[in-house]
């Protein structure tokens, strides 16, 4: 299995409140990704990172921001965290763009009450 | 805009065999996905085609046709653990993954 975890595993958070998700990989892999899973929506994609510092929007990146300051490190960040952000989380890595697959991490459920 | 189609649910028998559908409207190709998905975990990788034809890799299968812009994974001598949600992504023109919605397959006895 790819090395990645992601932290927390599970979170519940108030309105209003920031919250910063981390995914670690131990892989070396250029592209990360984070994706929000929700009943009746494929994966939608939040923002995405093709190396250090390098990164760009997805789908549904109102609302997120993203840092990538190591090759290994990429955190996700809600900055004031709404209802409609609670959802699964899920962080994926591949090589490359072209004919690799992307590994995914165990994922972070968060609740914004 | 892009669009990914399978079926919300199937039911199968164990022993049997089942085809799960997807068609897709996307802007531009650059390979379909196949991943499975067990009800609180995390989606991994099961089948990977960008020509046409069939992909066999042992019970899983998989099929496109571009011109169609249609696939299909097939499981043969379904098993209770695959009982599970099955995803369907195009890579676009942008190489980003577009996904499905899924596809829940319960395996009855």
């Amino acid at each position: 299995d790819a090395g990645i975890t992601q932290s927390p595993r599970h979170k519940v958070t108030e309105t209003g409140t920031p919250v910063t998700l981390r995914c670690h990989q131990t892989e070396n892999h250029r592209y990360m990704y984070w994706y929000r899973q929700d009943p009746g929506h494929g994966l939608r994609l939040i923002h995405y990172s093709y190396g250090v510092k390098d990164t760009d929007k997805g789908e549904v990146s109102d609302g997120y921001s993203v840092s990538r300051s190591k090759t290994e490190d990429f955190l996700l960040t809600l900055e004031s965290a709404t209802s409609s952000q609670t959802s699964v989380y899920f962080c994926a890595i591949s090589e490359s763009v072209q004919g690799y697959e992307q590994y995914f991490g165990p994922g972070t459920r968060l609740t914004v009450t | 805009g892009q669009n990914i189609d399978q079926p919300t649910e199937m039911t199968a028998t164990e022993g049997a065999i089942v085809q799960i559908n997807c068609t897709y409207q996307t802007s531009g190709f650059n390979g379909l996905f196949w991943y499975q998905q067990h009800a609180g975990e995390a989606p991994t990788f099961l089948s990977y085609n960008v020509l046409d034809g069939l992909e066999e890799k042992g019970r899983f299968s998989s099929f496109l046709s571009r011109s169609k812009g249609y696939s299909y994974l097939l499981l043969k001598e379904l098993q209770m653990k695959d009982s599970a949600s099955y995803l369907c992504a195009v890579r676009d023109s942008n190489y980003q993954l577009i996904w499905g919605a899924g596809t829940k397959l319960i395996i009855k006895p």
